[in-house]
């Protein structure tokens, strides 16, 4: 079984600021795929960014970035130069590589960035 | 192009009363998912569609929960005899075909409120 942990329910930051959004997962595969998804007031789900297992290379989207630790199981996500439109739900999701490749969710961070 | 859309936005029904809800996906995608999102945490993986066939649908909670899918297109989540822990946001999401490289793109939910 697969599950995944957000330890921080709530995080603010000053605009224009950095803030890091912590994740830690649980998983037996070798073969996975990390996501961080926002999700504002509207509901609807939006893809931040994407990691697969097997590439050491932290990825980068912009003003996000990750901080990808296979062996400590470890997915935090960065924010950049906060912005006000980046006030959100924040889920940490996983992927198996087979399978009908749905989504694991965390319980989620709520960040707002404060004026 | 238009995204993934959801109907009713908001339903509220009795306990004990069938209730439909419908997701339109993105044009063409042929992978669908439909979640389950309580208050308070992330959304939970139901069904998964591959086309017109239920390809996995070892999320649903019970016999109470159905889903189908006809043409490989709209898809109807369909609940019996509602229990007032039914109550959640119903989340469906499409992508172009089955695999952690295509995104899931996600409409906006239905809230379902059973009294």
């Amino acid at each position: 079984a697969q599950t995944v942990t957000q330890s921080q329910p709530e995080m603010s930051v000053q605009e224009a600021e950095t803030v890091t959004l912590s994740c830690t997962y649980d998983t037996s595969e070798n073969n996975y795929y990390l996501f961080w998804y926002k999700q504002p007031p509207s509901r609807q789900m939006i893809l931040v960014i994407r990691q697969e297992a097997y590439k050491q290379q932290n990825a980068t989207e912009n003003r996000f970035s990750v901080n990808f630790q296979k062996a400590a199981k470890s997915f935090s996500l960065k924010i950049s130069d906060s912005q006000l439109g980046d006030t959100a739900m924040y889920f940490c999701a996983f992927m198996k590589a087979t399978g009908a490749n749905n989504l694991f969710f965390g319980t989620g961070t709520r960040l707002t960035v404060i004026p | 192009g238009a995204g993934v859309s959801q109907t009713p936005s908001n339903k509220v029904t009795e306990k004990g009363k069938y209730v439909e809800l419908r997701c339109d996906p993105i044009s063409g995608h042929t992978a669908l998912y439909w979640y389950r999102q309580s208050l308070g945490q992330g959304p939970e993986f139901l069904i998964y569609f591959q086309g017109t066939g239920a390809a996995d649908d070892s999320g649903l909670p019970n016999d109470r929960f159905f889903a189908v899918r006809p043409e490989g297109s709209v898809s109807t989540l369909k609940i019996q005899r509602t229990e007032r822990g039914d109550s959640a946001v119903y989340l469906c999401a499409s992508s172009q075909r089955r695999g952690a490289y295509n995104e899931q793109f996600f409409g906006p939910g239905t809230r379902l409120t059973v009294l």
